[in-house]
């Protein structure tokens, strides 16, 4: 079955920061992957999607992630946070061809101090 | 151009009330998805439909859970006899077509209280 591990349940970083955020997921075949934010007391908005291509994805609001298909990771990146991007950050994969849900990790609680 | 509208945002049952989320797919979309998110917990898919079809359900409780998409309206998803369990967030995707690549745009959710 597929399944999608995200390694840090809570980060605590200072304005200006570098920030990283480890996805690794479990699917031997070609996926599609994708990160998702929510901010406090709003819906999921996408950030960013990998289909194929180029495996560096740059996303909104200066978020990128890369894909590394030997580690089955796809680890979302910013060079610098601000507070605004306190929010809760989702990792998603789905099986390329197959129909429907995406299988989503617990999530990564991310805390900007200002 | 109105995302996923969901409604109610909030709602609040008795134990053993009926709950009905409703879930109106953007502009175009004719693939909906449910989930639901326990707390401190990631989103779990429940069920995904087209219109008039259930397409897959396998992420849905056996009991008291079941989902439509009608020809016309909103897609419903019900829940019967509610426990205090079924509190929980619950999200609906929806997306251009289901297969290959494509994404699912969400929308705001429904919070549902069991008391």
């Amino acid at each position: 079955a597929q399944s999608v591990s995200q390694h840090n349940h809570h980060v605590i970083l200072s304005e200006a920061a570098s920030l990283e955020l480890g996805c690794n997921y479990s699917y031997g075949g070609t996926v599609n992957l994708f990160w998702y934010v929510q901010y406090p007391g709003q819906h999921l908005q996408l950030l960013l999607k990998y289909f194929s291509g180029d495996p560096l994805v740059k996303g909104i609001k200066g978020f990128e992630a890369e894909f590394i298909k030997s580690k089955f990771s796809f680890n979302l990146r910013k060079p610098s946070v601000q507070w605004s991007d306190t929010a809760e950050y989702f990792c998603a994969v789905n099986a390329r061809g197959s129909q429907g849900n995406l299988i989503f990790g617990k999530g990564t609680k991310l805390s900007v101090k200002p | 151009n109105a995302g996923v509208m969901q409604n109610p945002r909030h709602l609040v049952r008795r134990r053993g009330q009926e709950a009905r989320l409703r879930c109106s797919p953007m502009k175009g979309h004719s693939h909906v998805y449910w989930y639901r998110q326990l707390p401190e917990e990631g989103l779990k898919f429940m069920v995904y439909l087209q219109k008039e079809n259930i397409i897959d359900e396998s992420g849905m409780p056996k009991e008291r859970f079941s989902a439509e998409f009608p020809k016309e309206g909103p897609s419903i998803l019900r829940i019967q006899q509610v426990v205090r369990g079924d509190s929980a967030a619950y999200f609906c995707a929806s997306s251009r077509t289901g297969t290959g690549v494509y994404e699912q745009y969400f929308g705001p959710g429904t919070r549902l209280t069991v008391t």
